[in-house]
């Protein structure tokens, strides 16, 4: 149980474009979902907190126009990082919390800016 | 300063070694202490967690946490191939039911050679 998935796992991208992330909880419902990016050798470290059905959360620096959250439903968050640059390639993590505020990690998303 | 702290490494030891991991923290608000494993290009998998000072062991591993010295370290008997992988110290305010934000430490890389 507790599994997150996370689509897709690699994407590759033309500067300018925008990429949508969508992370799932494929057997529990999530109230919390969390979004974090990581770059190589690096931490992982936390963009935005986001609660169905609510506005996310975003940690300071995190320019929340940019990176559009959506939490529409209990299994189903989405990330979108618009107007994609190069410095924005990085390894996208969500995790999702459950009712015992267990977080459990996706696979990751690995995004490529050209 | 960081809130956490982590050498990177990289740690490479023989097969059978016993590996010694570590944290510091400097924010005496945290309560919940986590160990995580990601193996390259996956999302981070939780080992262990322990609340407030003491030790925990599970298997090979042994978890402990020094409040005093705001130390905390992941033990590794008989280290394995298959234990080789990135390890994430992460903590939290509050106890392991309640909600909030996970604060990561860099990682060490590890790598047990055969």
């Amino acid at each position: 149980g507790a599994v997150v998935s996370q689509h897709p796992s690699w994407v590759i991208c033309k500067s300018g474009t925008s990429v949508k992330i969508e992370c799932r909880s494929l057997d529990f419902q999530a109230t919390t979902m969390f979004w974090y990016r990581q770059f190589p050798k690096q931490s992982l470290m936390l963009m935005a907190t986001s609660n169905e059905g609510s506005k996310a959360t975003y940690e300071q620096g995190v320019e929340k126009d940019k990176f559009l959250i959506n939490h529409a439903s209990l299994t189903l968050s989405t990330l979108t990082v618009t107007s994609a640059h190069p410095e924005d390639s990085s390894f996208y993590i969500c995790s999702a919390s459950n009712s015992y505020n267990e977080q459990f990690f996706g696979p990751g998303t690995r995004l490529t800016v050209l | 300063q960081k809130e956490v702290e982590q050498d990177p490494g990289p740690l490479s030891v023989p097969e059978g070694a016993i590996v010694s991991l570590n944290c510091t923290y400097s924010n005496s608000a945290f309560q919940y202490f986590m160990w995580y494993r990601q193996y390259s290009r996956k999302g981070p998998e939780l080992l262990m967690y322990t609340y407030s000072s003491g030790n925990k062991e599970d298997g090979r591993f042994t978890a402990q946490v020094d409040k005093s010295s705001k130390y905390i370290s992941l033990f590794i008997r008989d280290s394995q191939p298959s234990d080789s992988a990135t390890y994430l110290c992460a903590m939290k305010k509050g106890g392991y039911n309640q909600g909030g934000k996970l604060i990561f430490g860099q990682g060490t890389e590890l790598s047990v050679k055969p």
